[in-house]
């Protein structure tokens, strides 16, 4: 089955404790990126990545990093988490990330940083 | 910089009536327009969008939409809501130049009674 896997799907960390969340595509697909979602403000782009090795900034990227290093997975780090960083976290990808592509989501991440 | 705007946060309707989600969209050039929709605890799943071939999209479970360049609207209907249609509803826009970005807007929350 086609899919994009986060893991882990509930997270309940405390300030400053380094936590990567793993995302992960079985389409072959080129272009993936993480987004994050909070009540009101829709979601907002943190990084993407066009390929392996190519990453780059969206709109929200500040305490966040991301790496490429295999087509099939696009880890979200955070290095010291905050409190503001409390909120719900989506990966997607697309075949290639231009314009009319669909993006493919997986089903999400909640963290919580106390 | 593109931008979409979903009016209402919340739309209640009866199940049986019309379901209208409003979305504009702002553009100097041609988009591309999304309708994703969220279920409680899930993943974001494509509805339909709108690649220039055609201005009325058909999508799954019914619903539909219309491209209007001259309202620069991308509006989602569906004639007769059902009880499982209730869910979060976002337009989203992107564009064929380079590696495009998805700009969503802030989501619709449809409710529907019975």
């Amino acid at each position: 089955e086609a899919q994009v896997t986060q893991n882990p799907r509930y997270l309940i960390t405390v300030t400053g404790k380094k936590l990567t969340v793993t995302c992960s595509q079985n389409m072959n697909h080129e272009y993936m990126s993480w987004y994050r979602q909070d009540p009101g403000l829709g979601l907002r782009q943190i990084y993407y990545s066009m390929n392996v090795e190519v990453t780059d900034k969206g709109d929200v990227p500040e305490g966040y990093k991301v790496s490429r290093k295999e087509k099939r997975n696009f880890p979200l780090i955070l290095e010291s988490p905050s409190p503001n960083q409390t909120s719900l976290y989506f990966c997607a990808s697309s075949k290639s990330g231009r314009g009319p592509d669909e993006q493919f989501f997986g089903p999400g991440t909640r963290l919580t940083v106390l | 910089a593109q931008s979409v705007t979903q009016l209402g946060s919340h739309v209640s309707v009866s199940e049986g009536a019309l379901v209208l989600l409003r979305c504009n969209y702002s553009s100097s050039v041609p988009p591309y327009l999304f309708w994703y929709v969220q279920y409680p605890n899930q993943g974001l799943q494509l509805l339909l969008k709108y690649t220039s071939a055609a201005t009325l999209v058909k999508g799954i479970n019914g619903f539909e939409a219309e491209f209007k360049k001259s309202e620069t609207s991308f509006h989602l209907t569906k004639p007769s809501a059902h009880m499982s249609d209730a869910a979060e509803y976002f337009c989203a826009v992107s564009y064929l130049s380079g590696y495009s970005t998805l700009t969503f807007g802030k989501g619709t929350m449809l409710l529907v009674s019975p």
